[in-house]
């Protein structure tokens, strides 16, 4: 079965640094490109990070760049996000998703990111 | 960066009837634009790519077209499982979403 499963969520003061991990099965990881996309709560989706399945070509929205850093290992078929500097508008629950010549086609459940006091 | 409009918020329709979602990007996207559907707790799933055509698996009720800078998204036959939030997507330059339309039961 093709499938993605994100951890590392949870609670973190505000300028806190959280790392999370994106598990793949079921498909050659390696010659995927990935995303990342965010939700806050009762919010619309928000695009925030695109590595290319090589790793060498990556991007990131306005509102992390700087901050968070992609990666990843596709020996171990997983992909990170690592998150410095946290704010509370970073509160959002963060998926992963391949990306196919259809588009963002698989993706994984969420974890979720608290930036609280 | 290129901003994705959606209308209406809320779209009220019955079962059985169709619905038509609106999506206009501050650009022109050429045919770089996907639907995704989310329903409550669940990831969103991708619907529509190239701004027409069905990915794997999804009903024919399901139909998007446009281009350059206005697109739809309908849906012929309304079934229960249709309603739910629905977003579009340019991807391009990099990628950005609409805010949503809330597609619910009349």
């Amino acid at each position: 079965e093709v499938q993605l499963v994100e951890s590392g969520g949870g609670l973190v003061q505000p300028g806190g640094s959280l790392r999370l991990s994106c598990a793949a099965s079921g498909f050659t990881f390696s010659t995927y490109e990935m995303t990342w996309v965010r939700q806050a709560p009762g919010k619309g989706l928000e695009w925030v990070s695109y590595i290319s399945s090589s790793g060498t070509t990556i991007q990131y929205a306005d509102s992390v760049k700087g901050r968070f850093t992609i990666s990843r290992d596709n020996a171990k078929n997983s992909l990170y996000l690592e998150m410095n500097s946290l704010r509370a508008e970073d509160t959002a629950v963060y998926y992963c998703a391949r990306e196919d010549i259809e588009g963002q086609d698989i993706w994984g459940q969420g974890t979720m990111v608290t930036v609280s006091t | 960066e290129i901003v994705m409009t959606q209308s209406p918020a809320t779209l009220s329709v019955s079962p059985g009837e169709r619905a038509t979602l609106s999506c206009r990007a501050s650009q022109s996207v050429s045919s770089n634009l996907a639907w995704y559907q989310q329903k409550p707790g669940q990831a969103p799933r991708l619907l529509i790519y190239g701004a027409s055509i069905r990915a794997t698996g999804i009903p024919a009720r399901f139909s998007g077209s446009g281009s350059g800078t206005e697109f739809t998204l309908t849906i012929s036959i309304l079934q229960s499982e249709d309603f739910a939030v629905y977003y579009c997507q340019q991807y391009e330059n990099w990628y950005s979403f609409g805010q949503g339309t809330k597609l619910e039961i009349k």
